[in-house]
């Protein structure tokens, strides 16, 4: 597509529900990228994939936070057994793989805001 | 590791013009970002720099020193719009990191005044 499309946008669930976040990258973008913003916060980097493999997972934040990619497009982040403490926006992003003009920076969807409550 | 650091907040008036700090520790430096991010929105890019020198993009400008792991960017001519976060990362290929991968300092809110 286009640009990087997230959803849901917004989801709200009840503190130990597991939860499905999915991220569609740009067609051709062979780095995708996780990460969770909490209110006034910085980025924290979650995972990072490199195609369907996984070769940085080392932001995920508990076993309960686990992700997947498929066919090198859609990622989905599932987070089990959800808390509080989850509630952030979680923001996907693509890169090229590929070192142009730009230094291959990111391109970001515009992040599912998850409150769990 | 990397080590990130900018101002976490800012004012100006409008029309003014404002420069925002960015200094970083990275052992394989190979680029430096500067994203705006407006609130309740994703960040959106605004400039790259990967040598020495300063970098124009109409009333954006962004400056970089390699050898002293330092960074600026430049907002002229202020506007209200302006108001936002404005995150600088930087791009670590050494050894032991994710080829890509930017590392993001906390974010500068910038508010405008009018």
């Amino acid at each position: 597509g286009a640009g990087v499309s997230q959803s849901p946008s917004n989801k709200v669930t009840e503190k130990g529900k597991d939860v499905e976040l999915r991220c569609d990258p740009i067609s051709g973008h062979t780095a995708l990228y996780w990460y969770r913003q909490s209110l006034g916060q910085g980025l924290e980097f979650l995972i990072y994939f490199q195609g369907n493999s996984a070769p940085d997972k080392s932001g995920l934040p508990s076993d309960r936070f686990s992700a997947e990619r498929t066919g090198g497009s859609v990622s989905t982040l599932t987070i089990q057994r959800t808390q509080q403490e989850d509630s952030a926006v979680y923001l996907c992003a693509s890169s090229s793989g590929i070192t142009g003009a730009q230094g291959d920076g990111y391109t970001f969807g515009s992040g599912t805001r998850l409150t769990v409550v | 590791g990397q080590n990130i650091d900018q101002p976490t907040e800012m004012t100006a008036t409008e029309g003014a013009i404002v420069q925002i700090n960015c200094t970083y520790q990275t052992s394989g430096f190979n680029g430096l970002f500067w994203y705006q991010q407006h609130a309740g929105e994703a960040p959106t890019f605004l400039s790259y720099n990967v040598l020495d020198g300063l970098e124009e993009k109409g009333r954006f400008s962004s400056f970089l020193s390699r050898s002293k792991g330092y960074s600026y960017l430049l907002l002229k001519e202020l506007q209200m719009k302006d108001s936002a976060s404005y995150l600088c990362a930087v791009r670590d290929d050494s050894r032991g990191s994710t080829l890509g991968r930017l590392y993001f300092g906390r974010g500068t809110q910038l508010t405008v005044w009018p």
